[in-house]
């Protein structure tokens, strides 16, 4: 496609429930973030790819938050044994270039609610 | 850790006229980039706007532009002539020079009225 797709676009879940979101980057895309946006605030940083390889995920709340992006395209994140704080729209984010410094590309998000 | 701050939840302005949203940051350091991202309700963030800290020169697009005051650590956002289209969230980030993660703040929304 021509954007980052992410999927699925709304999630709810019952407390205790692992949860996995996908996001498809746009083709080529070396780089890819995802944030996390609660309600009524901005995105808060949470993992970076480089490829396939994770260089930072200093933004994970838990140890209940993984991602990965095996071969360096599709990204998941997932959250094991969700709890209410982890309702929130998460986004993923690519760009062309490694690193920071290109422009990044938004997905529309994911909508979790945790019940 | 560096802190944003929007001090405007909410902003009106009418079309064709000319709104500033505020934005100011707090760092120590020298080397990082100052952004304005806008989010329409379908939730797709767009980049506005970005500065480097070591520019003087103020960044322009089209009817965007920002008056950075890298003393005053405040990197405010002009919209000029302004369309129905532009009502959105708009949000103000930093990112340091080394790293990887945008720090937004909480976010001005905006509305024009006809």
């Amino acid at each position: 496609g021509a954007g980052v797709s992410q999927s699925p676009r709304y999630k709810v879940a019952k407390r205790g429930q692992d949860v996995a979101l996908r996001c498809d980057p746009i083709s080529g895309h070396v780089s890819l973030f995802w944030y996390q946006q609660a309600l009524g605030q901005g995105p808060e940083f949470l993992t970076y790819f480089q490829n396939e390889a994770q260089l930072d995920k200093s933004g994970l709340p838990s140890d209940r938050f993984f991602a990965e992006r095996p071969e360096g395209s599709v990204s998941t994140l997932k959250i094991q044994r969700t709890q209410q704080e982890d309702s929130a729209v998460y986004l993923c984010a690519s760009s062309p270039l490694q690193g920071p410094t290109g422009e990044l590309f938004f997905g529309e998000g994911s909508r979790l609610t945790v019940l | 850790a560096q802190t944003v701050t929007q001090s405007q939840p909410e902003m009106s302005v009418q079309e064709a006229e000319t709104v500033t949203l505020s934005c100011t940051y707090d760092t120590s350091e020298s080397d990082y980039y100052l952004f304005w991202y806008k989010q329409p309700p379908s939730r797709q963030m767009i980049l506005v706007i970005r500065q480097e800290a070591y520019k003087q020169q103020n960044a322009t697009e089209n009817r965007f532009s920002v008056n950075f005051q890298k003393a005053a650590k405040s990197f405010s956002l002009k919209i000029s002539d302004s369309q129905l289209g532009d009502a959105a969230m708009y949000f103000c980030a930093y990112r340091s020079g080394g790293g990887y993660a945008l720090n937004f703040g909480k976010g001005t929304s905006l509305l024009v009225t006809p």
